[in-house]
């Protein structure tokens, strides 16, 4: 009865790799979104999703792309890995897009270690 | 630019305490703001405001706003060791949430 989910929960590569994380959530919401927190848990927001639309992409370089197949998955592909990737990605849901008071919901991290 | 800051950035107390964690803003567009404890995993959420002066209030965690200062605080009485977490403050605007870096809480027996 997950509510959103990723996987994988860890993650270890060399630099330059290619590498996928993907999100699911059962919630029946209609926004999704990527999140990326780094060592000192300061989450910023990469991309929000709705109704498998683009909606924000925050200037994120464009080694990373995120496809959403349908409204309950949002999937990110990460090119050629570099050390700052470096990180604990969060996939989010929520029912309404931004500025629709509601609140996100999180999943449980994942965790990239790009050596 | 679009800031959200916490204080106090850490605070180490002991099981019994109350503390009040800190949150302003200055964030365009504003819609709600939002209170999420984050333990080793995922931030799970705990209040949304979106009118000053209306207190929310879950068991021992309460929390008010005040839009006319920019500002949210977030209360806890008499703490426990499981309240020990990352508690983040973020605001929502019309196109995003913005977080703080937290405000770590320590609660030692």
């Amino acid at each position: 009865d997950t509510a959103v989910s990723q996987t994988p929960k860890y993650l270890v590569t060399q630099m330059g790799n290619d590498k996928s994380i993907k999100c699911e959530q059962n919630l029946g919401h209609d926004t999704m979104y990527w999140y990326k927190q780094d060592s000192k848990k300061f989450l910023k927001i990469m991309f929000s999703y709705n109704n498998k639309e683009l909606i924000i992409n925050e200037t994120v370089p464009n080694r990373f792309s995120p496809k959403s197949p349908d409204k309950a998955h949002l999937n990110l592909h990460i090119n050629s890995l570099e050390l700052g990737d470096s990180a604990v990605y969060f996939c989010a849901s929520s029912r309404l897009p931004p500025g629709g008071y509601n609140e996100q919901f999180f999943g449980p991290g994942t965790r990239l270690t790009v050596l | 630019e679009d800031k959200v800051v916490q204080s106090p950035l850490s605070l180490v107390v002991h099981e019994g305490d109350t503390v009040t964690l800190n949150c302003s803003y200055e964030v365009t567009n504003f819609r709600s703001l939002l209170w999420y404890k984050q333990e080793k995993k995922a931030p799970t959420f705990l209040f949304m405001l979106t009118s000053s002066g209306i207190e929310k209030k879950s068991g021992r965690l309460s929390s008010i706003l005040d839009k006319k200062e920019l500002f949210s605080i977030l209360n806890i009485t008499a703490t426990q060791t499981g309240d020990s977490a990352v508690y983040l403050c973020a605001v929502e605007n019309t196109d995003k949430l913005i977080f703080g870096t937290g405000t770590r809480l320590q609660v030692f027996p």
